[in-house]
């Protein structure tokens, strides 16, 4: 049973740096094929792909959000990381994790976690 | 980036009815393997996203038979055969043919 579950500091102020954590079990990401993608959600709007990461650590990352982006993956821990750097309020969203493979994209999802942006 | 164009955004349905949506692409989602990477998802209220279809056609684990995918290259259609009060919220496609990956705006399916 695949599950996943995003973490985050709920709030933080524009222009500091989001650290995010999802923590996964039912999968590794060090097996062949695995990932784990990020998107994001502004409260009553549609959905945004941010990133992915990959057994092979190979990330792809959304070029709308320029260089501030940089996901990571602790596989022994069965953990992937999402940073954003300079957030301002357009950042203010839920951010979710979710379990990819090239066949089955974000077939399981986290339950998001809410990150504000605010001074 | 690929434009993935939704209709209906809204949707309004009776129990039993069958309804569907069109997602249309700004570009061919066949790749060059001759794979279609388009996908369907379901967002019930307060849930995260559902896989409900993946590669144009395929039914995600667990989803019930009614919903169906077709379509091909530009043009493609998730059907509900038989509308369930369960079945309310906003439906997605989204494409992974092309880098980056996008969404379509959504449609929202109402129960009357």
């Amino acid at each position: 049973q695949v599950t996943l579950k995003e973490s985050g500091p709920g709030i933080l102020q524009p222009s500091h740096t989001l650290s995010l954590t999802c923590s996964f079990s039912g999968f590794s990401l060090s097996t062949y094929g695995m990932g784990v993608s990020w998107i994001r959600q502004p409260s009553g709007k549609g959905l945004e792909w941010l990133a992915s990461i990959w057994w092979n650590g190979n990330t792809y990352n959304n070029p709308s959000l320029k260089s501030r982006l940089t996901v990571s993956k602790d596989t022994s821990n069965n953990q992937a990381f999402l940073k954003v750097t300079s957030v301002d309020t357009a950042d203010t969203a839920t951010y979710y994790c979710a379990h990819t493979n090239w066949e089955h994209w974000f077939a399981y999802w986290g339950q998001g976690t809410l990150v504000t942006v605010s001074s | 980036d690929v434009v993935l164009t939704q209709t209906p955004s809204t949707l309004s349905a009776t129990i039993g009815q069958s309804v569907s949506i069109s997602c249309r692409s700004s570009q061919s989602l066949l790749d060059s393997a001759g794979n279609t990477y388009l996908y369907w998802y379901l967002q019930r209220p307060g849930q995260s996203p559902q896989l409900l279809i993946y590669l144009v056609s395929n039914l995600g684990s667990g989803v019930p038979n009614r919903f169906s995918g077709s379509g091909s290259g530009t043009d493609f259609t998730l059907k509900i055969s038989g509308v369930e009060a369960e079945d309310l919220g906003v439906y997605y496609c989204m494409q992974a043919t092309h880098a980056p990956l996008t969404f379509g705006s959504g449609t929202k399916l109402e129960i009357k």
